[in-house]
């Protein structure tokens, strides 16, 4: 089975300083992993998502994100938050190896940008 | 700019109407899938269609069903509103197995009285 993880509900950050908001999985093969924002009353857009090749992937609006296989973490980072930043944000995961799942989205992290 | 509509943004219905949420995506995606999201249990999903007239049940399809008459359309149907089905819900599409992630409707928030 495939599961995610977001172990804060909220994160609290002070404008210019760095982010980071945190993602755990749980799959059986390789992962698809994506991040995505959610601004009030709107639908999730796509920030950024790791499929193959470097673990260093680099999405929207200065975010980026690690795929650490070991770990098996996918943490989104950001090295300056604004204010703008403030939003609900939504880790996701699809098991490659399982042909047929669909993506299981974590419980969302509340960031806030505190100017 | 390619998109997923949902066509109302807010509702409210009496408990015991019969409730259609309507959503239409421009993309010619093979995938459409209705989620509901309630404040602190994240995106959960309630049916999915890989093809037209085709549905599977996702993880909470019950009170609900669906409708996909036509590859760009596909319904949600709360058969008799209950107050428990208050809830943003949440219509996306994929064109393929995952590469390129789902494209997300607004949302319609609904509210059942």
């Amino acid at each position: 089975a495939q599961s995610v993880a977001q172990p804060e509900d909220q994160v609290n950050v002070a404008e210019g300083n760095p982010l980071t908001v945190k993602c755990t999985y749980s799959v059986s093969g390789n992962p698809y992993l994506f991040w995505y924002v959610q601004y009030p009353n709107r639908g999730l857009q796509f920030l950024l998502k790791y499929i193959t090749g470097d673990n260093l992937v680099k999405g929207s609006y200065g975010f980026e994100a690690e795929f650490n296989k070991s770990q098996t973490s996918f943490h989104l980072k950001k090295p300056s938050a604004l204010v703008s930043d403030s939003a609900l944000y939504f880790c996701a995961v699809r098991d490659t190896d399982n042909y047929g799942q669909n993506f299981v989205f974590g419980p969302g992290t509340r960031l806030s940008v505190l100017p | 700019d390619v998109k997923v509509t949902q066509s109302s943004r807010y509702l409210v219905k009496r408990t015991g109407e019969k409730v259609f949420l309507e959503c239409v995506q421009d993309m010619d995606h093979e995938n459409m899938f209705w989620y509901r999201q309630d404040p602190g249990l994240g995106l959960r999903l309630i049916y999915f269609s890989y093809d037209v007239k085709m549905k599977e049940k996702g993880d909470i399809p019950e009170g609900y069903s669906v409708s996909r008459e036509k590859k760009e359309r596909f319904s949600l149907i709360l058969e008799s509103a209950s107050t428990n089905q208050t809830s943003m819900y949440l219509c996306a599409s994929s064109l393929d197995g995952g590469v390129n992630g789902y494209t997300f409707g607004s949302g319609t928030r609904l509210t059942v009285v």
